[in-house]
């Protein structure tokens, strides 16, 4: 099946934690793209990678890193967890090309930072 | 800059049809896209306007004016199953996959 996975879905953390949300997809998509989602505000893109060990910011790219080092898999990484990044993200993949290619999105991460 | 506008939310009724509008205000874009949202779930894509005109999609359809700035979705023959968020999204200038979002439209269906 087609599918793009997260994990962990929930996940409850103190200010200044490390912690990886791990993202795969197995469409062998070259886009994949994390996303933040809070109420009021459409998604906003945090970061991007257009192939493996290429990507870029987003939007709102402070206080996430990430890296592509196989193609099917972009884990974020919040190095020292703040309680403003209390949100659901979500990773997505597309294919790239011309034309208007559809993102997938995985199930979304909840994440608290307490 | 870009900017997408789209009601917070709208009630509707069962069997019934109903239209969610998208504006946006943007130099340029390369097409706009509607995705739905469940409550809790992740966006799942319903349409892709490049060209003006309406695009028919079983019950649902999308149509894009780029000279007016302006889009919709009908949705006909509204099931339960279709209270959810719509969301609107622009494909940046210079990228298809690139996209700027609105805050989503919340439908809700009543019997």
């Amino acid at each position: 099946e087609a599918q793009v996975t997260q994990n962990p879905r929930y996940l409850i953390t103190v200010t200044g934690k490390k912690l990886t949300v791990t993202c795969s997809q197995n469409m062998n998509h070259e886009y994949m793209s994390w996303y933040r989602q809070d109420p009021g505000l459409g998604l906003r893109q945090i970061y991007y990678s257009m192939n493996v060990e290429v990507t870029d910011k987003g939007d709102v790219p402070e206080g996430y890193k990430v890296s592509r080092k196989e193609k099917r898999n972009f884990p974020l990484i919040l190095e020292s967890p703040s309680p403003n990044q209390t949100s659901l993200y979500f990773c997505a993949s597309s294919f790239i090309g011309q034309g208007g290619y559809e993102q997938y999105f995985g199930p979304g991460t909840r994440l608290t930072v307490t | 800059g870009q900017n997408i506008d789209q009601p917070t939310e709208m009630t509707a009724t069962e069997g019934a049809i109903v239209q969610i509008n998208c504006t946006y205000q943007t130099s340029g874009f390369n097409g706009l896209f509607w995705y739905q949202q469940h409550a809790g779930e992740a966006p799942t894509f319903l349409s892709y306007n490049v060209l003006d005109g309406l695009e028919e999609k079983g019950r649902f359809s999308s149509f894009l004016s780029r000279s007016k700035g302006y889009s919709y979705l009908l949705l006909k023959e509204l099931q339960m199953k279709d209270s959810a968020s719509y969301l609107c999204a622009v494909s940046r200038e210079d990228s298809n996959y690139q996209l700027i979002w609105g805050a989503g439209t919340k439908l809700i269906i009543k019997p």
